[in-house]
């Protein structure tokens, strides 16, 4: 079991261009949720699916930020225009199922530096 | 919606101390709580689970109390040695009867380092 894998591990792009973040879940875990860890905020939830299926976006900021999952073994959050107050680190993170209690299994994260 | 409080964000102790940080959350329905653990440049670990109906839970090393009438959660580490030096995170999950889905709430997190 390789864990949840996330590519890259580090990006830097230009003000104004955009970054595409990769996920693998864990094989067989059903709900896949992203989450952004800054300084300031800390880390905050942005968006999940279950089964391939959004669900809840609703930490997703309206504006330049999608997610997508078209299908059960990678997700990606795709960001347009990007701007310095987006460099953070983005972690993915999959469970088996989507109740409250259920362990979510985080990536290492993608340190994204917008210049 | 839910909100949680961490303290304290830095803390440092010497080896063989213990080491207490303290989560307090605000909704009343939460139910599900975590604590990760988070070492330079690596995932977030899960330390530990505990449900509302729990108290206490022992782990390698640490202790995990709940205070369900204070709202507080906290987490004791016994004889802190330097491998436990990371940031440490706590996380609340509210029960939503109509949902299957229950978004995780994080702490601020502390920076634990401990001192040889």
């Amino acid at each position: 079991n390789a864990g949840v894998i996330q590519t890259p591990r580090h990006k830097v792009t230009g003000k104004g261009q955009e970054a595409t973040l990769w996920c693998e879940p864990i094989s067989g875990h059903s709900a896949v949720f992203w989450y952004r860890q800054t300084i300031v905020q800390g880390l905050e939830f942005l968006t999940y699916f279950r089964n391939q299926a959004p669900i809840d976006d609703s930490g997703m900021p309206k504006e330049r930020f999608s997610a997508q999952m078209p299908n059960q073994s990678h997700s990606t959050l795709k960001i347009q225009s990007t701007q310095p107050q987006d460099s953070a680190v983005y972690l993915c993170a999959s469970s088996l199922g989507d109740w409250g209690g259920a362990e979510q299994f985080f990536g290492p994260g993608t340190r994204l530096t917008v210049l | 919606g839910e909100q949680v409080e961490q303290r304290p964000p830095h803390l440092s102790v010497r080896e063989g101390d213990s080491a207490v940080i303290t989560c307090t959350y605000t909704d009343p329905n939460s139910y599900y709580f975590f604590w990760y653990k988070q070492e330079p440049g690596a995932s977030l670990q899960l330390l530990m689970k505990v449900f509302s109906s729990t108290e206490i839970n022992e782990g390698q090393g640490f202790t995990v109390l709940l205070n369900k009438k204070d709202k507080r959660l906290s987490l004791n580490l016994t004889a802190a040695h330097p491998g436990d030096s990371a940031a440490y995170f706590c996380a609340v999950s509210p029960l939503i009867a109509s949902s299957s889905f229950s978004k995780l709430v994080f702490g601020q997190g502390t920076s634990l380092s401990v001192v040889p």
